[in-house]
């Protein structure tokens, strides 16, 4: 069964530093979210993408953010500069229209 | 409350008891989706339900929507200890691969 990947499964960094989060999207979907989870709070919606663009993106998701497809299967999430409060696990998705599928996650722990 | 939240908030119940959780949002959806959570794992994809649905089954599961009441309920029969885990209910509001708001979640633990 297609699934969505993601690596690494665990980023240590220093603030101020960037990081640039992996995810393959499962082949024939063509929506693409990023979706963040604090520890012990709810999933957190950052930015959907669709067409090559940007379609909605949260508050959260301020200039420090960007999104990419930059060939035809990754989906790649980048933070310029992390800062503490950006230690969370970092969730993909994709769909081909209502269910949503998610990768396992990407643990990012700011120091 | 905000736009999907969850009760209980944990659950305790042994193997082979019935586990239901409720779900409650505040705005108009077009579909209602349903998590499960592994400990620190990701989102487990279980089933999906659309506002003209009032319940839908899928193996063990069973999910009802009562859009009057802006509720649904997940219903676990039979539990396993693999079954442990917290279960998230998401809301679209738009079915057009829009974001999805999720709810605070349930722990579920199954004792044996």
């Amino acid at each position: 069964e297609p699934e969505v990947t993601q690596t690494p499964s665990h980023q240590v960094t220093q603030m101020g530093q960037e990081v640039i989060l992996r995810c393959v999207p499962i082949s024939n979907h063509l929506y693409f979210y990023w979706y963040r989870q604090i520890l012990g709070q709810k999933v957190e919606f950052l930015v959907s993408f669709y067409n090559n663009e940007i379609s909605e993106k949260s508050e959260i998701f301020d200039d420090q953010f960007s999104v990419e497809r930059p060939d035809g299967s990754n989906f790649t999430l980048k933070i310029r500069s992390t800062k503490l409060e950006d230690s969370a696990m970092y969730f993909c998705a994709s769909t081909s229209g209502t269910a949503q599928f998610f990768g396992p996650g990407t643990r990012l722990t700011v120091l | 409350s905000q736009q999907g939240e969850e009760d209980p908030q944990a659950l305790s119940i042994q193997e082979g008891e019935n586990a239901t959780m409720n779900c409650s949002y505040k705005t108009s959806i077009n579909n209602l989706q349903w998590y499960r959570q592994n400990s620190g794992r990701g989102l487990v994809h279980l089933i999906l339900i659309r506002s003209n649905e009032r319940e839908k089954h899928s193996g063990r599961l069973r999910v009802t929507l009562d859009t009057s009441k802006k509720s649904s309920s997940l219903l676990i029969t039979a539990s396993r200890a693999a079954d442990t885990a917290s279960y998230f209910c998401a809301t679209d509001p738009t079915g057009t691969a829009s974001k999805l708001t999720f709810g605070t979640g349930t722990r579920l633990q199954v004792t044996l």
